[in-house]
């Protein structure tokens, strides 16, 4: 069964320094997505960022990057230059390929301090 | 602009009585899905639906039922079955038929915050 872990319930970081978010995923089909989602207070989901499993680089979306570590099932976001605004909610999500359906983590609360 | 209304965007709902929460999307997407979050957790899928006129179960679909009569309108009814509804409902919308369709993500809409009275 898929399934995702987020060990961080919190993070706090200073603005303009990076912080990673860890992720962890468990599954046993070869072919998966996994996608980074932001949620701020006001609540909608901002989609970030996607790495395929067959991907051989890691994905990066501007300040955003996914530390993809395929043996280690991990896919870790780094935010680079944390400004005010990234303070939110983080999810972490897996698609198995054939599937529709998103498998959510708990979520990782971003605090960035001027 | 495209993207995905929900309302309303706060819902109150008495003992016994059924609601219903809106989703169009003007994406023109094919797939469509319902998530409930409670405070301090991810989300949990309802009920998805890949074309008109078919859905699916999700992981939590006990006290809830869908329609999709329409490929923009996806309503959700949480029914009086439902003894703890009081919850962030999120629909989302993807286009899996696009070119890799593993990778597409899906697009949320500003959700629907319901409580009880």
């Amino acid at each position: 069964a898929q399934k995702i872990t987020q060990t961080q319930p919190g993070m706090f970081v200073q603005e303009k320094e990076a912080v990673t978010l860890d992720c962890t995923y468990d599954t046993s089909d070869p072919s998966y997505g996994l996608f980074w989602y932001k949620q701020p207070s006001s609540g909608e989901m901002i989609f970030l960022i996607y790495q395929g499993s067959y991907d051989q680089q890691n994905a990066t979306e501007g300040r955003y990057s996914l530390n993809f570590q395929k043996a280690r099932k991990s896919a870790n976001l780094v935010i680079s230059a944390s400004q005010l605004g990234d303070s939110a909610m983080y999810f972490c999500a897996m698609r198995e390929a054939g599937f529709q359906k998103l498998v959510f983590g708990t979520g990782t609360r971003l605090l960035v301090s001027p | 602009d495209g993207g995905i209304t929900q309302s309303p965007k706060y819902l109150f709902r008495k003992e016994g009585q059924n609601v219903t929460l809106s989703c169009e999307q003007n994406l023109n997407h094919d797939a469509m899905y319902w998530y409930r979050q409670d405070p301090g957790q991810g989300l949990r899928l309802i009920y998805y639906s890949q074309i008109v006129n078919d859905f699916q179960k999700g992981d939590i679909a006990e006290g809830y039922s869908v329609s999709r009569e329409k490929k923009e309108s996806f309503p959700l009814t949480v029914t009086s079955a439902q003894k703890n509804p009081t919850a962030f409902y999120l629909c989302a919308s993807s286009n899996p038929r696009r070119q890799g369709s593993s990778n597409q993500p899906q697009h949320f809409g500003d959700g629907t915050r319901l409580s009880i009275l």
